[in-house]
């Protein structure tokens, strides 16, 4: 069975550095054709890509977004973690990993079930 | 950046009811338009890949059609578990962009 699962602070406080940590069972972060984005939701709002980490390594970031995100794995640990830089408020929101299958058209097959992250004093 | 667009931003409907949501891309994004259901609380789920492609264990009732820019999810027979928040999003580059969603209530 494939799983995701998100980990990470509830809470930090603004200009701090926030570190989430994907672990996932049932695949390789070697596999082939299996990346694992990072997608965040702020409360109410509409879904919004932030990173991608490729089989290979390679990664891709949001470009709309200011460079405050650094996506990394550890394969040997299954893990993916999203570092950000000096939060904001305005990040807060629930951000899931996902599982990119290229087997699905690059369709996001697989969610975490997220995890809730508020920025605040 | 491909921007995506959902018409309507909600509906109501009653159980039974075949409804339509619509998604459009501000280009062409070729047949790489997926569609995804979110419950409060809850991650999204896939639905369709591909434009037309139900993924695994997803009822036969849900369908996707379309191409380029505009692309349709219909229910044919909604259920009481289909009132939800339904999502595209396209797959064309790897900054797949998701639609503002479509909530479809009682």
């Amino acid at each position: 069975q494939v799983t995701l699962k998100e980990s990470g602070p509830v809470l930090v406080k603004p200009s701090e550095t926030l570190t989430l940590t994907c672990t996932v069972s049932g695949f390789s972060l070697s596999n082939a054709g299996m990346g694992v984005s990072w997608i965040r939701q702020p409360p109410g709002k509409a879904l919004e890509w932030l990173a991608h980490i490729f089989s290979n390594g390679e990664k891709s970031y949001n470009t709309s977004l200011e460079s405050r995100f650094t996506i990394s794995k550890d394969t040997s640990k299954s893990q993916v973690a999203l570092t950000m830089t000096n939060v904001e408020a305005v990040d807060t929101a629930t951000y899931f990993c996902a599982r990119r299958n290229t087997g699905a058209r690059d369709a996001f097959d697989i969610w975490g079930q997220g995890t809730m992250v508020t920025v605040s004093s | 950046d491909i921007q995506m667009t959902q018409s309507p931003s909600s509906l109501s409907a009653s159980v039974g009811d075949r409804v339509t949501l619509t998604c459009r891309a501000s280009q062409s994004v070729s047949s790489n338009l997926n569609w995804y259901q979110q419950k409060p609380g809850k991650a999204p789920k896939l639905l369709i890949y591909a434009a037309s492609t139900l993924q695994s264990g997803v009822p036969s009732r849900f369908i996707g059609s379309g191409s380029g820019t505009e692309f349709t999810l219909t229910v044919s027979s909604l259920q009481p578990e289909d009132f939800a928040t339904y999502f595209c999003q396209h797959s064309y580059s790897i900054d797949g962009t998701f639609g503002p969603g479509t909530k479809v209530d009682i």
